[in-house]
C-alpha cells in the first residue's frame, strides 16, 4: 500500500524556534512537495523537489527552506518560526510519469505561539 | 488568471440529486488532470483521474475540455457520504502538481 508519512500529527512551537517537519515516502517517487493549507486559502505550494538534492520554490517559499538528501525523505525547515506559520502542513509525492497524481501524507498541524 | 480555479461553494444539494462542478486551468500545456476528495481534517485523496475521452467510475463522471481548458466532475444520485471538499488537480509538463482551492459540497438529508 502506498505510503507517505509525516513525523508528527500535531506540533506546538514557540516563536523564533527552528522547526523541522519530516516527510518520508516508500514508493520510490521522484517528486516530493510541501504544501500548507489554511481556511479560505486552499493548498499553497511551498517547495518541491524533482530529485535528490534538487529543490524548487513554490508559491510561498518565504520563511521556509527544504532539504532532500535521500530520495525518500523531504524535510521542511522553518528557520525561525512565526505565528503566521501556524497552519496544516501537507507533504505529497508523485512519480515522474505524472499519470497517478500525487499521494499525500496525513498532515502536520503546527501551532506557533 | 490563476493557474487552477474552482468555485469554492458551498454547494448544498439534496440527497439523491445530481451535482456538477467545473475547474478551469490556465496552462494549455498541462498534461494530466485529477479530482481529489478531502474530508474534514484529513489529507486529500485521489478520487479519479480525468482522461481526454472522459471517464466514469460508478456515480462519478469526469470530463476534460482542452479547447476551453476546464475539467468537470459530475456526481449522480448523491449520498450523504459524498459531502467533502473536491479539489481539482493539474499536473503540468514539469510534473509540478497544482491544486485548486477546492469546492465544498454538502449533501443534505
Amino acid at each position: 500500500d502506498v505510503k507517505v508519512t509525516q513525523s508528527s500529527r500535531y506540533l506546538v512551537k514557540r516563536t523564533g524556534e527552528k522547526v523541522f517537519l519530516e516527510c518520508v515516502q516508500d514508493m520510490d517517487h521522484e517528486n516530493m512537495f510541501w504544501y500548507r493549507q489554511d481556511p479560505g486559502l486552499g493548498l499553497r505550494l511551498i517547495y518541491f523537489s524533482y530529485d535528490v538534492k534538487m529543490k524548487e520554490k513554490g508559491d510561498i517559499p518565504e520563511g521556509y527552506s527544504v532539504s532532500r538528501e535521500k530520495k525518500e525523505r523531504f524535510s521542511l525547515i522553518l528557520e525561525s518560526a512565526s505565528t503566521n506559520q501556524t497552519s496544516m502542513y501537507l507533504c505529497a509525492s508523485s512519480s515522474d510519469t505524472g499519470g497517478q497524481g500525487g499521494y499525500f501524507g496525513p498532515g502536520t498541524r503546527l501551532t506557533v505561539t | 488568471r490563476k493557474e487552477v480555479e474552482q468555485d469554492p461553494g458551498p454547494f448544498n444539494v439534496p440527497e439523491g440529486a445530481t451535482v456538477a462542478f467545473n475547474c478551469t486551468y490556465s496552462n494549455s500545456a498541462s498534461q494530466s488532470f485529477f479530482w481529489y476528495r478531502q474530508d474534514c481534517r484529513k489529507e486529500p485523496k485521489l478520487l479519479m483521474s480525468v482522461y481526454s475521452s472522459g471517464n466514469e467510475d460508478g456515480r462519478f463522471t469526469a470530463q476534460l475540455n482542452r479547447a476551453s481548458q476546464y475539467i468537470s466532475l459530475l456526481i449522480r444520485d448523491s449520498k450523504l457520504s459524498d459531502s467533502a471538499t473536491y479539489l481539482c488537480v493539474v499536473n503540468s509538463w514539469n510534473d509540478k502538481i497544482i491544486f485548486g482551492k477546492g469546492t465544498r459540497l454538502h449533501i443534505l438529508p
